[in-house]
């Protein structure tokens, strides 16, 4: 079974602009969450979805959204980009909601400049 | 507010030696801990874990303790192999939730 894919795997992008992430789960899974890693906070849950629905957020700024699809691929967007936006973002899926083990994709490395 | 805090960034050992890596939590909340474990340009990889109703979990060479008077959990690899040396994260959850909570990791390095 394919694992989760992140695409793309690398992006440079300026202030001010926007971004939108992509990531498929593995097959069967409905549930995807997103984390953003960075040196200095580490991993930090940005939001979940299940169901094409948002079940939980993160404490980030309304800069950050995101959405799924009904074949349970989901995007993440962030709007007006910061220097401090320059992290490696994670997605990871599971099987089902409330469920606790999640398996992880590669990441997506972002660098704003 | 750290709620997950691994406070060894690094850790060194032998080959064939144990290797423990330590985790401290504040949110008594939390029901359920996980143990995953980093190579670098790979997504975390998701290695043991354990539910708050009980203390010890195995799998292999690997094992974690939960002391939950302490809020403290463990992870204990033995013996350690070279193929080990990772990063390895803590992650704590609540009441079935998908947002984990994570530590900032331990790089653990298995010296041949």
């Amino acid at each position: 079974k394919a694992g989760v894919t992140q695409t793309p795997r690398y992006l440079i992008k300026t202030r001010g602009q926007q971004v939108t992430l992509s990531c498929s789960p593995i097959s069967g899974h409905r549930s995807v969450s997103w984390y953003q890693q960075t040196p200095g906070q580490g991993l930090q849950f940005l939001f979940e979805y299940f169901s094409e629905t948002q079940r939980n957020k993160g404490n980030f700024p309304g800069r950050f959204s995101g959405r799924q699809f009904s074949n349970s691929r989901s995007e993440m967007n962030v709007s007006t980009l910061e220097l401090g936006d320059s992290a490696l973002y994670l997605c990871a899926s599971s099987p089902w909601t409330d469920s606790y083990e999640q398996y992880f994709g590669p990441g997506t490395r972002l660098t704003v400049t | 507010d750290q709620q997950v805090k691994q406070n060894s960034p690094s850790l060194s050992v032998q080959e064939g030696r144990i290797s423990i890596l330590n985790c401290d939590y504040t949110n008594s909340m939390f029901d359920y801990f996980l143990w995953y474990k980093k190579y670098p340009a790979e997504g975390p990889t998701f290695l043991i874990s354990i539910s708050s109703i009980k203390d010890k979990n195995e799998d292999g060479r690997f094992t974690v303790f939960l002391n939950k008077s302490a809020k403290h959990l463990s992870l204990h690899i033995v013996p350690s192999q070279p193929g080990d040396s990772a990063v390895y994260f803590c992650a704590a959850t609540q009441g079935g939730s998908e947002k984990l909570v994570f530590g900032k990791g331990t790089k653990l390095t298995v010296n041949p």
